[in-house]
């Protein structure tokens, strides 16, 4: 069984630093390509980027490139998303998804999402 | 940019009636449009992709058409589960944006 599994929710302050991590299992990590979601409350969707765990090619949106940076560790099968300095505007859960094969941009399975709470 | 608006906002209907939500895309899509649902407080279940390729798992009260620049998500026969948020995607550029949402609500 497919499974993606996200770290648990954070409380942080204004400037913090902050690295949170999807785990997947039941498929091989290294095929497919992992992206991460924001959903600000009660908001829609919105893409930040993407990371293809085999070679490390990652893409980003426009909107989040210098602001987070994604990554991915293929020897623990699991993909992060970190940022140097968070804002109160960060606030948000934060889903990764695993995306279908050939198909860069949507995903069949999701993690449980993140919620990043930030306030001084 | 293409961008994908979805109508009504809101859909107000009875478990068993039938539901028709829209996705327009402001220019043409071909069909690469996908289709999501979500519960409060859950991650989105992609529903179809390729406009009208039903993802595993997905009822087949669930029906997705379309192409170029209008498609459609029918519910032949609304459940109690079905009431939800649904998204429309395109995925012809990156990043690929999503609709803001059609959320169908018990009448």
């Amino acid at each position: 069984e497919v499974q993606l599994v996200q770290s648990g929710a954070e409380v942080k302050k204004p400037g913090e630093s902050l690295k949170i991590s999807c785990k997947g299992s039941g498929y091989i990590f290294d095929n497919f390509w992992i992206g991460w979601v924001r959903q600000m409350p009660g908001k829609g969707l919105d893409w930040m980027g993407i990371i293809y765990p085999g070679d490390s090619e990652i893409t980003y949106s426009p909107s989040f490139e210098g602001q987070v940076t994604i990554s991915a560790d293929k020897s623990i099968s699991t993909a992060y998303l970190q940022w140097t300095s968070l804002k109160a505007s960060d606030a948000a859960i934060y889903y990764c998804a695993r995306g279908i094969k050939a198909i860069r941009g949507v995903p069949d399975y999701w993690g449980q999402g993140t919620l990043v709470t930030v306030s001084s | 940019e293409i961008v994908v608006t979805q109508s009504p906002a809101t859909l107000s209907l009875s478990p068993g009636e039938r539901a028709t939500l829209s996705c327009r895309a402001s220019r043409s899509v071909g069909r690469n449009l996908a289709w999501y649902q979500q519960h409060p407080g859950q991650p989105p279940y992609l529903l179809f992709y390729g406009a009208s390729t039903r993802a595993t798992g997905v009822p087949v009260r669930f029906s997705g058409s379309g192409s170029g620049t209008e498609f459609t998500l029918t519910i032949s026969s609304l459940q109690s589960e079905d009431f939800a948020v649904y998204y429309c995607q395109h995925y012809n550029t990156w990043p690929p944006p999503f609709g803001p949402g059609t959320k169908v609500e018990i009448k």
